[in-house]
């Protein structure tokens, strides 16, 4: 049963818009939530974080909601660039962390 | 250069062949991991090591073990490769001593093909 769930394989958002990426877990005892990039024959790169502590984190273009009553976390990007499309994988746990399947997003030009 | 180097980068080889993919760091961490990534499944731990003496199973090691011969190197071993561990497998590492210690950084992967 997967712990960690990413439910849109896909997202296509236009240049400058918002993009909204989705993560729902299961484990209420996870204490970090992540999101990776990755590009096609690379490996993922770190994104973005937040401690089950708060509810946001923000980092330039890149915020990260999390929402632990309905164990759920998202990810925006406010603007979108053509740059930004590549497979999110969301992750969560201590240390060692279960990813979720991804979503590839694309954002056109 | 790359802080986390994996070889080799593809590999293809036969059902029952012996076969280790090798993963070395400059980046002084303590800690390794390695993970395989299938269509629609994301990336799953196969196992992981916090230091030099230190081995843990992760989610799916069977089929698989693993040697940290130092603190910069962590083998993966298939005993006798089979079809379904065609995948592709990506080294990371953390370092528990930094603020961010969650964070952990990736290698380019390894693409496995098993005949």
């Amino acid at each position: 049963d997967q712990q960690v769930k990413q439910n849109s394989p896909s997202l296509s958002v236009q240049e400058g818009r918002i993009s909204i990426l989705n993560c729902d877990y299961t484990n209420s005892m996870f204490d970090y939530f992540l999101w990776y990039k990755k590009y096609p024959a690379e490996g993922p790169t770190f994104l973005i974080s937040i401690s089950s502590i708060k509810d946001k984190n923000e980092d330039g273009r890149f915020t990260v909601f999390l929402n632990k009553s309905a164990k759920h976390l998202s990810l925006h990007i406010v603007p979108s660039q053509p740059g930004d499309s590549a497979v999110y994988f969301c992750a969560a746990g201590t240390y060692k962390y279960i990813f979720g399947t991804g979503t590839r997003l694309k954002v056109l030009a | 250069d790359a802080d986390v180097t994996q070889t080799p980068r593809n590999r293809i080889t036969k059902t029952g062949k012996r076969i280790m993919l090798e993963c070395s760091q400059t980046k002084g961490h303590d800690r390794m991991y390695w993970y395989r990534q299938d269509p629609g499944l994301g990336l799953r731990l196969i196992y992981y090591s916090f230091d030099v003496k230190d081995i843990n199973k992760g989610e799916i090691s069977d089929g698989y073990s693993v040697s940290r011969q130092a603190q910069a190197k962590f083998s993966l071993s298939l005993e006798s490769a089979i079809p379904n561990q065609t995948a592709l497998y990506f080294c990371a590492t953390s370092d528990k001593d930094t603020p961010n210690q969650e964070t952990q950084y990736f290698g380019p992967g390894t693409r496995l093909l098993v005949l």
